[in-house]
């Protein structure tokens, strides 16, 4: 099956700071989805991408649909305590998700 | 806000038994999404489901499992003679169309087999 390797594994970071977080995948990828996962919860859907290059925003959070179509990045700016939790890209309409990236804030 | 539901929240059966696990998708939804999450790892695509039939289905999704849409409403998950690494939080989704853009996921059921 399709591999997706997400980098950092984990990050813990101060309340303020921005955060960047990288998904790359072993094949290209028509769509790329990002997710966050509160502990004890279903994944919410943060940003979808369809078109390589493209860059898209909801609020705090881009989004950017590589190039090559082999990776995706995630950045949320000015993060918050309630950032935390663990993000997962998905790609692909067999909705492949990665290894996923463990955020903590520090107030 | 529409919601995707599911029952129970958390089953424990033993292991070669069967269990059912259920899913209310979004009313108005018609593709249907069942994924697993092993403690501590990633979202496992198993199956997704349109029109009443399978449309795709990952390497996971064996004999062992099956699908069904009983009714208008509710989306089951079947797994048969259950094993101790069938452990995981079962999750399921829905969407309106094809796109991916409003796939929204249910809270889980977690499965423990003993």
């Amino acid at each position: 099956g399709q591999q997706l390797n997400q980098s950092p594994q984990s990050m813990f970071i101060q309340e303020g700071e921005d955060v960047s977080m990288n998904c790359t995948s072993s094949s290209i990828f028509n769509t790329w989805l990002w997710y966050k996962q509160d502990p004890g919860e279903g994944p919410v859907l943060l940003i979808a991408l369809y078109k390589a290059g493209e860059l898209t925003s909801n609020g705090r959070l881009t989004a950017q649909f590589g190039i090559t179509r082999k990776d995706s990045f995630l950045n949320i700016s000015a993060s918050i305590p309630s950032d935390v939790g663990i993000y997962f890209c998905a790609g692909d309409n067999q909705f492949y998700f990665g290894t996923g990236t463990s955020l903590t804030v520090i107030p | 806000e529409p919601e995707v539901t599911q029952t129970p929240s958390h089953q424990v059966t033993q292991m070669g038994q069967e269990v059912i696990l259920r899913c209310v998708p979004i009313s108005n939804h018609l593709y249907f999404y069942w994924y697993r999450q092993i403690l501590g790892q990633k979202v496992e695509f198993l199956v997704s489901f349109y029109n009443n039939e399978i449309s795709e289905k990952s390497e996971i999704f064996d004999d062992q499992f099956s699908v069904e849409r009983p009714d208008g409403s509710n989306f089951t998950l079947k797994i048969r003679s259950t094993k101790l690494e069938d452990s995981a939080m079962y999750f399921c989704a829905s969407t309106h169309g094809t796109g991916l853009r409003e796939q929204y996921f249910g809270p889980g059921t977690r499965l423990t087999v003993t």
